[in-house]
């Protein structure tokens, strides 16, 4: 069953503009992961946090994780059309041997 | 970071034929692969893991002997869809995890008719 769940589901923004999404989980986790799909394709993975770490940085990408609230979020700093793509939480559970549980994702628009 | 390739990336069948997904780590072992199915704009579903070796580990309501899963290699894993039915038309998408983070294939986009 799916366990990570996204919202927004859907967000609309300008360029240049700052995007927020975020997911919650309901297990306990050993990481949660950031993926990016564009339509059509397979998924790039993004940036993976891990159970205990609160925020990480990798370029225009800031993640949070609040394991206590079992959520996290992803913020796009300065976005640029190109990140107009589908965004997908997955958390790997503890035990849970690389296998990963995929939320149901956010489809972000940048207008240029 | 390492490549996971999938072929085909488009395939249409006829109802009742059979396909077969490749999903090969290029420049990793993976004893371990992952498959997905992904209906338009849905998430994506595990379907089974692939272990090199041994048999597949397949997930809750999904059909075994519908989806075969053989890992013959460590580079190599493949999906045969049998008795393609147009229900089965999805997206598949293949993952390997080298480390933590997934590395998936490209998809297949597979239509049945």
């Amino acid at each position: 069953s799916q366990q990570g769940e996204e919202d927004p589901q859907a967000l609309s923004i300008q360029e240049g503009e700052n995007a927020t999404m975020n997911c919650s989980y309901k297990t306990s986790i050993n990481n949660l992961q950031w993926y990016r799909q564009n339509s059509g394709r397979g998924l790039v993975h993004l940036i993976l946090i891990r159970s205990n770490e609160r925020e990480k940085h990798s370029g225009r990408l800031r993640v949070t994780l609040d394991t206590s609230k079992k959520s996290s979020s992803l913020l796009i700093t300065a976005s640029r059309a190109a990140d107009t793509a589908s965004y997908f939480c997955a958390t790997e559970a503890n035990g849970a041997n690389s296998k990963l549980t995929f939320g149901k994702g956010i489809t972000l628009s940048v207008r240029p | 970071g390492a490549v996971v390739s999938q072929h085909p990336s488009r395939v249409i069948c006829k109802s009742g034929t059979s396909v077969k997904i490749e999903c090969r780590s290029l420049d990793f072992q993976a004893t371990t692969m992952f498959w997905y199915r992904q209906f338009p704009k849905q998430s994506l579903m595990l379907m089974a893991t692939s272990n090199e070796g041994s048999k597949a580990t397949y997930e809750q309501g999904v059909e075994k002997d519908k989806f075969l899963i053989n890992h013959a290699s460590l580079t190599l894993s493949t999906l045969t869809v049998t008795s393609a039915h147009p229900e089965d038309s999805s997206f598949y998408i293949c993952s390997a995890n080298p480390q933590s983070e997934a590395f998936f294939g490209q998809g297949t986009r597979l239509t049945v008719v």
